[in-house]
């Protein structure tokens, strides 16, 4: 099964800011099937990003992801009030997902 | 618009058994490998039991495997999900999910599913 570890467990930040979110697999991850999610509380977590760089439907394009192999990244260029929330990375075909990375108000 | 509503969550003892129920609507169910995934009080999301299209292929947690079991009905455009023998660490909010095909971009708004005495 392959491990995914997020870092850091939590970013506090300023709206306007960039956020660098990591993600690192125990073993490569299957032709880059990574997908990143956002989630508020109470909420279902929503998708941003898969296949680890292709923004999806309806999300800005200050939303972005990069990486191969066992490490990953997704960046918010500047981030917006409604940006603070948990974000999870995701690989394929074990369907594990990593720990999650908060994004909170400094 | 694509929906996913569940139903049939609530509070069990340990050992008892629940049915967890998902109607789709808004796209065509028989066309998509569906997926329940869970996520207990403040940890990560963990799927939990995924069926192909027509029923034939199955996957599972091993945690879940052989008390869990995943289902599904074309006609009705509905996913199920049986619990048996239900742990405290069962304790969740259970999410009905489309898969396509290495992520998933449609969630139910999750039910809760709590077994404890």
């Amino acid at each position: 099964e392959i491990v995914l570890t997020q870092s850091p467990g939590t970013l506090s930040l300023s709206p306007g800011e960039r956020a660098t979110l990591s993600c690192r697999a125990s073993q490569t991850v299957t032709s880059n099937f990574l997908a990143w999610y956002q989630q508020k509380p109470g909420q279902a977590p929503r998708l941003l990003i898969y296949d680890a760089s292709s923004r999806a439907t309806g999300i800005p394009d200050r939303f972005s992801g990069s990486g191969s192999g066992t490490d990953f990244t997704l960046t918010i260029s500047r981030l917006d009030s409604e940006d603070f929330a948990v974000y999870y990375c995701q690989q394929y075909p074990g369907w594990t997902f990593g720990q999650g990375t908060k994004i909170e108000i400094k | 618009e694509v929906q996913l509503v569940e139903s049939g969550g609530g509070l069990v003892q340990p050992g008892e058994s629940l049915r967890l129920s998902c109607v789709a609507s808004g796209f065509t169910f028989s066309r998509y490998w569906m997926s329940w995934v869970r996520q207990a009080p403040g940890k990560r999301l963990e799927w939990v039991a995924n069926i192909k299209q027509d029923g034939s292929e199955k996957g599972y947690v091993d945690s879940v495997r052989g008390r869990l079991t995943i289902s599904r009905d074309n006609a009705q455009n509905s996913l199920f999900l049986q619990m048996n023998s239900l742990r405290a660490e069962d304790t969740a909010i259970y999410y009905c999910a489309r898969e396509d095909g290495s992520y998933i971009e449609y969630w139910g708004q999750g039910i809760l599913v709590t077994v404890s005495s």
